[in-house]
C-alpha cells in the first residue's frame, strides 16, 4: 500500500538553529512529493514540491527539502528557524495508482523556542 | 479571487442531524477531493471525484455521501451525524495535467 510516514510527532528547535522535519514514503513508480504547513485554526498552505530533477527543492519562507530516492525520504529543512515557523507540517505523496489522490502523513508539530 | 470555497466554515450538529458541506471551485478543475483532519492522523481521504457526475470512495467513506452534479461543486453529506464525525473537513481540487492542488480553508464540524 502506498503511504507516507512522519516519524516525529513533534520537533523542538531553538530559534536560529537549523531544523529538519522527517518524511519517508512508499509508492510504486516515481513519486510526486509535497510539503504543506498549517498554522493554528488555518487551512493548508503549500510549501514546496518535488516532481523530477534536482534532489534539493527550494520552497516558500526559506524552506527546502531533499529528495533521496534510495532512502525513500523527503525531509524538510531550514537553515535558521524562526519562532514564526512554529506550526503543523504535513508531508504528502501523490498516489500513483491513479486519480491523483494525495496521501498525507500524520503531521509533525514544529515548536521553535526563542 | 480564484480558488476553492468551503461553506459553512463552522457548524455544530446534534447527533442524528443531517447536513451538507459545499465545496466550490472556479478553476475548471476536473479532480475534487474531500478530506477530514483529526489530531495525530493527518488528512484522510473521504471521497473524491474525477469529473462531473463521477464520485468514488476514499479511505474513510462510511457515514458520508457525495455528489458532483456540476463540475464546479462537490457536496459532502452527512445523513445522520455521529460524534465520531467531529472533525475539520478540507476540500481540494486539481486540474487535469496540473501538478499542484488547491485547498479550501476548511469546515470545523462538531457533533454533540
Amino acid at each position: 500500500a502506498q503511504s507516507v510516514a512522519q516519524p516525529e510527532d513533534q520537533v523542538n528547535v531553538a530559534e536560529g538553529n537549523p531544523l529538519t522535519v522527517k518524511c519517508t514514503y512508499s509508492v510504486s513508480g516515481n513519486p510526486y512529493l509535497f510539503w504543506y504547513v498549517q498554522y493554528p485554526n488555518r487551512g493548508l498552505q503549500f510549501l514546496l514540491k518535488y516532481i523530477t530533477g534536482d534532489n534539493l527543492v527550494k520552497g516558500s519562507y526559506g524552506f527546502e527539502a531533499e529528495f533521496n530516492k534510495s532512502q525513500t525520504s523527503f525531509h524538510l529543512k531550514k537553515p535558521s528557524a524562526l519562532v514564526s515557523d512554529s506550526a503543523l507540517y504535513f508531508c504528502a505523496v501523490r498516489d500513483t495508482s491513479g486519480y491523483n489522490k494525495l496521501i498525507f502523513g500524520a503531521g509533525t508539530r514544529l515548536a521553535v523556542h526563542p | 479571487n480564484a480558488g476553492v470555497t468551503q461553506t459553512p466554515k463552522f457548524r455544530v450538529l446534534k447527533t442524528g442531524q443531517s447536513m451538507t458541506l459545499l465545496c466550490a471551485q472556479d478553476m475548471n478543475h476536473e479532480y475534487m477531493y474531500w478530506y477530514r483532519q483529526d489530531p495525530g492522523m493527518g488528512l484522510r481521504l473521504i471521497h473524491y471525484s474525477v469529473g462531473e457526475g463521477t464520485t468514488a470512495k476514499g479511505e474513510v467513506p462510511d457515514g458520508y455521501n457525495v455528489s458532483r452534479l456540476k463540475k464546479q461543486n462537490f457536496l459532502l453529506g452527512l445523513e445522520s451525524a455521529a460524534p465520531s464525525q467531529t472533525s475539520v473537513y478540507f476540500c481540494a481540487s486539481k486540474g487535469q495535467g496540473e501538478v499542484g492542488y488547491t485547498f479550501g480553508s476548511g469546515t470545523r464540524l462538531t457533533v454533540v
